[in-house]
């Protein structure tokens, strides 16, 4: 079995400062690991994936996040936020082996404040 | 390239009534899930189809819901009767065979009153 805790429903961050939405997930298997984004009315979409190689992995609008095995945790980051960044951004993982269904976290709404 | 897409986008129906809500999936996507959101809590894995047949079906609620995909194109999923807890945000997601990457699409809004 897997889950995956995101312990932040909410995050209210300024504009262009920097923000870090945490991921810690437990699994028996090895997984792959992704963040999707919700924006507002809209469907989830790939923010980035980690599958393999470097644990350092960068996605689309400048986001990023950092795979580290020992503490199972896969927190996203980005180094100044946007207002258009406002969104709920949901942490998942899938394993490796087997059926290719998605366990998601309960999403973390980040707010961008101008 | 047209993305998945859902149909309705909203619905709100009476409980005890009956509800069909349909995913087309991107062309070429043998893989297609199901995915259910209830309000506050994560999304939910309800089932997944590889072309026609269903490969998991683990996360199915009950058996008031039913879930088919006719000729491995576009899956429908019904509600019947449907109740209040089944309210939430339904996704649908497709992806390539062998690949990770699943596309999602704007999900279905069901309301039961």
């Amino acid at each position: 079995a897997q889950s995956v805790t995101q312990l932040d429903s909410q995050v209210p961050v300024f504009e262009e400062a920097p923000v870090e939405l945490r991921c810690n997930y437990s699994s028996s298997v090895s997984v792959y690991l992704f963040w999707y984004v919700q924006y507002p009315n809209q469907g989830l979409q790939l923010l980035l994936k980690y599958l393999s190689g470097s644990t350092l992995v960068k996605g689309i609008n400048g986001f990023e996040a950092e795979f580290n095995k020992s503490q199972t945790s896969f927190h996203l980051r980005k180094p100044s936020v946007h207002i258009s960044d406002t969104a709920e951004y949901f942490c998942a993982v899938s394993s490796l082996g087997g059926y290719q269904k998605v366990t998601f976290g309960t999403g973390t709404k980040l707010q961008v404040i101008p | 390239e047209a993305g998945v897409t859902q149909f309705p986008s909203h619905s709100v129906i009476e409980k005890g009534q009956t509800v069909t809500l349909r995913c087309d999936p991107i062309s070429g996507h043998d893989n297609l899930y199901w995915y259910r959101r209830v309000m506050g809590k994560e999304i939910k894995f309800l089932l997944h189809f590889v072309k026609e047949s269903k490969q998991d079906e683990s996360g199915m609620p009950n058996n008031r819901f039913l879930a088919e995909r006719t000729g491995g194109t576009y899956s429908t999923l019904k509600v019947q009767p449907a109740e209040l807890e089944d309210s939430g945000v339904y996704f649908c997601a497709s992806s390539q065979p062998g690949r990770r990457e699943a596309f999602f699409g704007q999900g279905t809004r069901l309301t039961v009153v």
